[in-house]
């Protein structure tokens, strides 16, 4: 089945402890990207990566990183999270103009 | 940069009424224009999207859109809407080639019965 997935789910965390959220898609897709989602906000593009090792920014990068090794996968990395880093996330990918979400993940920093 | 507008944050629609979402963009150019559910606790599904072509576009679920390019709206509609509509709706726009998709806030669905 053709899918984005993301690792964990739900994630409560402290400030300052760097956690990593992983996202997999099976579907070769070249482009994949991470948003955010904050009530009154919709969906703000956090970074994308055009093929493996080509990321750039997107609208909410600050307190972010990614990495892109391999096709298939682009974890975002939180070095030091801060409380307004609390959100939910989605990972996507894209063919032809389409993206494909992944579940999302639920983030809580205290 | 283009950027999207839902007016609505919230809309509150018997069972068995229509229903319609609107949504405004702006962009320059023509935009790929989208239209996404998001259930509580669920991830994002796409319901319909319009690249060219016929501006009136069918989705899943009963739902389709119309694309007015002389008014910058791609709005959403349901003839007669089910409980299991309910749901925060988002529009999005994007440009070919850029993948980049700018998303609306949202519009939540409260069905009553």
């Amino acid at each position: 089945e053709a899918q984005v997935t993301q690792n964990p789910r739900y994630l409560i965390t402290v400030t300052g402890k760097k956690l990593t959220v992983t996202c997999s898609q099976n579907m070769n897709h070249e482009y994949m990207s991470w948003y955010r989602q904050d009530p009154g906000l919709g969906l703000r593009q956090i970074y994308y990566s055009m093929n493996v090792e080509v990321t750039d920014k997107g609208d909410v990068p600050e307190g972010y990183k990614v990495s892109r090794k391999e096709k298939r996968n682009f974890p975002l990395i939180l070095e030091s999270p801060s409380p307004n880093q609390t959100s939910l996330y989605f990972c996507a990918s894209s063919f032809r103009d389409e993206q494909f979400f992944g579940p999302g993940t639920r983030l809580t920093v205290l | 940069a283009q950027s999207v507008t839902q007016p609505d944050i919230h809309i509150t629609v018997s069972e068995g009424a229509s229903l319609e979402l609107r949504c405004n963009y702006s962009y320059g150019a023509t935009p790929y224009l989208f239209w996404y559910v998001q259930s509580p606790g669920q991830g994002l599904q796409l319901l319909l999207k319009y690249f060219s072509g016929d501006t009136l576009v069918q989705g899943i679920k009963g739902f389709e859109a119309e694309f007015k390019r002389s008014q910058s709206s791609f709005n959403l509609r349901k003839p007669s809407v089910h409980w299991s509509d309910a749901a925060e709706y988002f529009c999005a726009v994007g440009v070919s080639n850029d993948y980049k998709l700018s998303f609306g806030a949202g519009t939540t669905v409260t069905v009553r019965a």
